[in-house]
């Protein structure tokens, strides 16, 4: 059964503090991807991984970084978490850049 | 570079109502157009792909066609179930730039009354 996994599902952090939310694939997908889903403005790229330690930058990396050391596994760290970054952010992975699988999401509420 | 336009943000209908969801594209080359389906809670999901190979893409009971003169590819459906209240994406990936890329619409939010 294709799957990306997402965890955590919820998380509440202070401003400031670090955030580390995890996403899993068990397709063997080489392209894995971060967004960040706000109301009204759709999905927002924030990374793209083309396979392990090969990331670039989307549309709104501002803020982020990622760790990608396994296949299937993609991080993306919050370092110093802004209210602002109060998000729902959608990991997805496809292969051969093709069709995008997404995972449930994380809602990210930075107080 | 590349944008997808999706002009409805809502949508209301009634059970058994015909569905038809705009959305427009700009690209400089061929794209591969998508259509994801979102339900409450969820992340979006698959609905319809369709490639400069196959210009119509069906799926559970959806249609879009995908007309490069115009550069639309708008979704229909015939007889809407109150089961298909979700959010709506168009999306396009940039075959041209190899990147991956997928650009979404804004979504078009579908509410289907009993």
């Amino acid at each position: 059964d294709m799957k990306v996994t997402q965890m955590p599902r919820y998380l509440i952090k202070r401003m400031g503090e670090n955030v580390l939310l995890e996403c899993g694939q068990d397709m063997s997908h080489e392209t894995m991807y971060w967004y960040r889903q706000d109301p009204g403005l759709g999905l927002q790229l924030i990374y793209i991984s083309y396979d392990v330690d090969s990331n670039s930058e989307g549309d709104i990396p501002k803020g982020y970084r990622v760790s990608r050391k396994k296949r299937e596994h993609f991080s993306l760290i919050l370092d110093s978490a802004k209210t602002n970054q109060t998000s729902v952010y959608f990991c997805a992975s496809s292969l051969y850049q093709d069709t995008q699988y997404f995972g449930p999401g994380t809602r990210l509420l930075v107080l | 570079g590349d944008s997808v336009t999706q002009k409805q943000g809502q949508v209301t209908l009634s059970e058994d109502d015909f569905l038809f969801i705009n959305c427009t594209y700009s690209t400089t080359t061929y794209p591969t157009l998508f259509w994801y389906v979102q339900y409450p809670g969820q992340g979006p999901q698959l609905l319809l792909k369709v490639t400069t190979a196959n210009n119509k893409g069906i799926s559970r009971g959806f249609e879009a066609t995908y007309d490069k003169g115009t550069t639309s590819f708008h979704l229909q459906k015939a007889s809407v179930q109150e089961s298909d209240s979700a959010v709506y994406f168009c999306a396009l990936v940039d075959r041209g730039t190899n990147t991956g890329k997928l650009t979404f619409g804004d979504g078009t939010v579908l509410t289907v009354k009993p």
